[in-house]
């Protein structure tokens, strides 16, 4: 089945600094990737996405790129604030399972003041 | 906005007991689902449910759980003989449609689940 992989663990950044979270997958059949923000005990909610027809998508100070060649995508978020610490997850879903979401083991983000 | 909610935010039980778990998913979404997060994990996916069926159903989703729409707002977890493994975050997700751009799953906030 699909498997998702999900780099690093923990970051920790300055106010301001940039921060990237990347993601692989294994199925080249996966063709939606959403990236959820979950504050502590909190649900999940999804923050942004892209689906494999397209390589960038962009909103405000976040940003996901896809490479579907080397099947991996990656989070970015500009100009950290505060507010942005959370747990980040990616997830990957493939026609060949179905609806339901690989959810990557996500990244404790902790942004500095 | 409209948001999934899910009944009760935390529910605690004896180990080999039945528990229900509640949800409303946003209301003209189609598609139905159940994930849970042992704490400190990942999310990881259960069902997913359609139709008035199940679409899909992960290696988790044993014998002791089931999932129903006793009407046109609701949808359950039932977990028929609790084991202390089951304690977990579980979480409701909706979705329009599957496929196309419809298919962003939104989340309710949780049940913890705590099994004694």
């Amino acid at each position: 089945g699909e498997n998702v992989e999900q780099h690093p663990s923990t970051l920790s950044v300055q106010e301001g600094d940039s921060a990237v979270i990347k993601c692989t997958y294994s199925d080249s059949a996966s063709n939606y990737f959403p990236w959820y923000k979950q504050e502590l005990g909190k649900r999940p909610q999804l923050i942004i996405d892209i689906r494999s027809n397209v390589g960038e998508k962009k909103d405000q100070r976040i940003a996901v790129t896809l490479n579907k060649t080397a099947k991996h995508f990656s989070l970015h978020i500009t100009e950290t604030q505060p507010e942005d610490s959370a747990v980040y997850f990616c997830a990957a879903r493939s026609d060949n399972y179905g609806q339901n979401f690989v959810f990557g083991p996500g990244t404790r983000l902790s942004v500095l003041p | 906005e409209p948001e999934v909610t899910q009944t009760p935010s935390h529910q605690v039980t004896q180990m080999g007991q039945e528990v229900i778990l509640r949800c409303v998913p946003i209301s003209n979404h189609l598609y139905f689902y159940w994930y849970r997060q042992i704490l400190g994990q990942k999310v990881e996916f259960l069902v997913s449910f359609y139709n008035n069926e199940i679409s899909e159903k992960s290696e988790i989703f044993d014998d002791q759980f089931s999932v129903e729409r006793p009407d046109g707002s609701n949808f359950t977890l039932k977990i028929r003989s609790t084991k202390l493994e089951d304690s977990a975050m579980y979480f409701c997700a909706s979705s329009l449609l599957a496929g196309g751009s419809t298919d962003t799953q939104y989340f309710g906030p949780g049940t913890r689940l705590t099994v004694l």
